[in-house]
């Protein structure tokens, strides 16, 4: 599994921008990068997830860096619900690891009103 | 409401014991995958199916089995419960391989 690197914690002010820094240098060419976030006392939510280009969706971008060894998620609007932990996952898409997702520590995002 | 159901959502039990926990799939995902949340070890993989079959394993205990059944519905069973085994166990379904996850709300094991 690819190693990932996730600053411990951060912080934000409600509806500000939020860029969520994640550094895998070790990724596989076939690696997919994925995000999720947990909610405290609720089970892990998919954020979004890429595998070269920049991905957006309602919830969230994801800047994927050219050589892939780095990755950004932005929140464009930070909400109060948004306070969770962040985990960037690189995810094989086949073999044995056949897409199991290996969490990390994350990041612990803190949004202040 | 993710869309997959796991049940119990408590369960309390003495060590020495066996439990099964169950998961109900999101409808039409073929792949169900559980994890273990202690507080000291974070979201640990411990086994996917995939249609019925095991795909992958993780860092799953010989006292810990699970199976998929032909309905899709998924079963983690524990047998000689220890107090370390204490944890948020979750499942989690999928369509195939790479897709985003849905993961359930848990059940909460705590061995006493």
């Amino acid at each position: 599994d690819a190693k990932t690197t996730q600053p411990n914690s951060m912080e934000s002010n409600e509806e500000e921008p939020v860029h969520l820094p994640c550094n895998h240098s070790t990724i596989s060419g076939t690696d997919y990068i994925h995000w999720y976030r947990q909610l405290p006392s609720q089970g892990p939510e998919y954020v979004i997830h890429g595998l070269t280009s920049n991905v957006n969706n309602r919830m969230a971008s994801l800047a994927i860096a050219e050589d892939r060894k780095s990755s950004t998620l932005i929140l464009h609007r930070a909400t109060l619900r948004d306070a969770a932990v962040y985990y960037c996952i690189p995810a094989s898409a086949g073999g044995t690891s056949y897409g199991k997702l290996t969490f990390g520590q994350g990041t612990i995002l803190t949004v202040h009103p | 409401d993710s869309g997959v159901t796991q049940t119990p959502k408590h369960l309390i039990t003495a060590t020495g014991q066996r439990v099964t926990l169950r998961c109900s799939p999101r409808s039409g995902d073929l792949s169900v995958y559980w994890y273990q949340q202690s507080l000291d070890q974070g979201l640990q993989f411990l086994i996917q199916y995939y249609n019925g079959e095991e795909r992958a394993k993780g860092n799953i205990l010989e006292r810990f089995s699970a199976q998929q059944f032909p309905d899709l519905h998924s079963e983690l069973n524990l047998s000689s419960l220890e107090l370390g085994d204490s944890a948020l166990y979750f499942c989690a379904s999928s369509v195939g391989q790479v897709a985003g996850y849905t993961f359930g709300s848990g059940t909460r094991l705590t061995v006493v």
